[in-house]
């Protein structure tokens, strides 16, 4: 969904690294989410924030940290990467009015943690 | 605890036949279920959605998905399967308790759809 962007869309990093994948959407959606797929184990809630000033962990947010710059941004940092969390990262949008939390997904970021 | 699985992690069809892609939940309330699609290098789409009334619940590119409140089943079909429909496919569910609630996702099925 164009309306929802991820960037970078592909990023190789070594064990160590600090790492910053940004999020930016113009729905004008209130809520917005950070997940992590890996295959066979399908979508994992790592951080979800209501607004600018409720940010909450997810299932898996250990080794993760988020930030909620405006409305429209949301970044996940690994403040020091490993391999195991090389996956693809995706960032979702939903409105506060919207149906019973339907989500809006970005492209994707694939991260690769050498 | 909600959960959902998808029991195949992979479906084959052959193109103009009819198919099905699995989904079975589990909630402590009422569900809402959610089906998303995954196309390559892009992110999840939204399908189709039950949250309540008719069983038979009709979504975009000709789906489908049948809500089965005994079988606690969502499975996905549709009638006659185009090779553009190969994908991953995910079956999501919510609870419908106060408050937030969050989705949670299958572990998706790959529907390969041959000429």
């Amino acid at each position: 969904d164009a309306d929802v962007t991820q960037t970078p869309r592909n990023r190789i990093t070594k064990t160590g690294k600090r790492i910053m994948l940004e999020c930016s959407q113009t729905k004008g959606h209130d809520r917005m989410y950070w997940y992590r797929q890996d295959p066979g184990l399908g979508l994992r809630l790592i951080y979800y924030s209501f607004d600018v000033k409720d940010i909450n962990k997810g299932e898996i947010s250990d080794g993760y940290s988020v930030s909620r710059q405006a409305q429209a941004k949301f970044s996940l940092s690994l403040e020091s990467a490993i391999p195991n969390q090389t996956a693809l990262y995706f960032c979702a949008t939903s409105g506060l009015r919207s149906d019973y939390n339907e989500q809006f997904f970005g492209p994707g970021t694939r991260l690769t943690v050498l | 605890a909600q959960s959902v699985a998808q029991p195949e992690d992979q479906v084959n069809v052959a193109e103009g036949n009819p198919l099905t892609v699995k989904c079975t939940y589990s909630v402590s309330g009422n569900p809402y279920l959610f089906w998303y699609v995954q196309y390559p290098n892009r992110g999840l789409q939204f399908l189709l959605k039950y949250i309540t009334g008719d069983n038979l619940v009709k979504g975009s590119y000709g789906f489908e998905a049948e809500f089965n409140k005994s079988q606690t089943s969502f499975h996905l079909k549709k009638p006659s399967a185009l090779v553009s429909d190969s994908a991953l496919y995910f079956c999501a569910v919510r609870d419908t308790g106060t408050g937030f609630q969050k989705l949670v996702f299958g572990t998706g099925t790959r529907l390969l759809v041959s000429p």
